[in-house]
């Protein structure tokens, strides 16, 4: 079975410009998280999902922020506007549906905001 | 809230020999899920060992090992016979059980990470 995919795997763009991330979970999976990793913060939990449904979005640090998950085979996180303060590798991680269960991280998005 | 500390921010140790890597957390939970995930060069976050806190006995696998002393809040990773392939930054991350709606349960808070370097 497939693993997470995200797309793109790197990403250079200008501040000012919109960014979007892709990531599709593995089949079966009903969570989805997004997370995002720098030097300064480490790893932090940006959004998840349940069944397609945002469950806690605390973690997105401001509204020009946004995830969206329209089906269960797909879901995107968006930047608009990018900043170069948003330069980081952001991760894309699915879950079966059980309390207990490990989370299963994608290759990753190196976003890089000139 | 819950955190997680990793004191060691860079380890390394000679192939074949055995590392021990520290992760203390803080939670005021008595259910909850400790893992480590190792991500290599490759950037891919790679799940090493999860333990359950109502198990006692420590989980294994393969050449990885956990010692869980829930007291203490501790839980180091232990690899024997080390490998150039071990190489890598590894995450211990806690957990608390999903509940069916909202919240932070469910979420994995990692610690910073410690960097490790086998060497030949």
């Amino acid at each position: 079975d497939a693993g997470v995919i995200q797309s793109p795997r790197h990403e250079v763009t200008e501040m000012g410009q919109e960014v979007t991330l892709r990531c599709k979970p593995i089949s079966g999976h009903d969570y989805l998280f997004w997370y995002r990793q720098t030097m300064m913060r480490g790893l932090e939990l940006l959004i998840y999902f349940n069944n397609n449904v945002p469950i806690d979005d605390s973690g997105m640090p401001e509204d020009r922020f946004s995830a969206k998950m329209p089906n269960a085979s797909f879901s995107t996180l968006k930047i608009q506007p990018s900043e170069p303060r948003d330069s980081a590798v952001y991760f894309c991680a699915s879950s079966p549906g059980l309390a207990t269960d490990t989370q299963y991280f994608g290759p990753g998005t190196r976003l890089t905001v000139l | 809230a819950q955190t997680v500390t990793q004191s060691q921010p860079e380890m390394s140790v000679q192939e074949a020999e055995t590392v021990t890597l520290s992760c203390t957390y803080d939670t005021s939970e008595n259910n909850y899920y400790l893992f480590w995930y190792k991500q290599p060069p490759s950037r891919q976050m790679i799940l090493v060992i999860r333990q359950e806190a109502y198990k006692q006995q420590n989980a294994t696998e393969n050449r990885f090992s956990v010692n869980f002393q829930k007291a203490a809040k501790s839980f180091s990773l232990k690899i024997s016979d080390s490998q150039l392939g071990d190489t890598a930054m590894y995450f211990c991350a806690f957990m608390k059980p999903r509940m069916n709606y909202g919240g932070s349960q469910g979420n994995l808070i990692f610690g910073k990470g410690t960097k490790l370097s086998v060497k030949p």
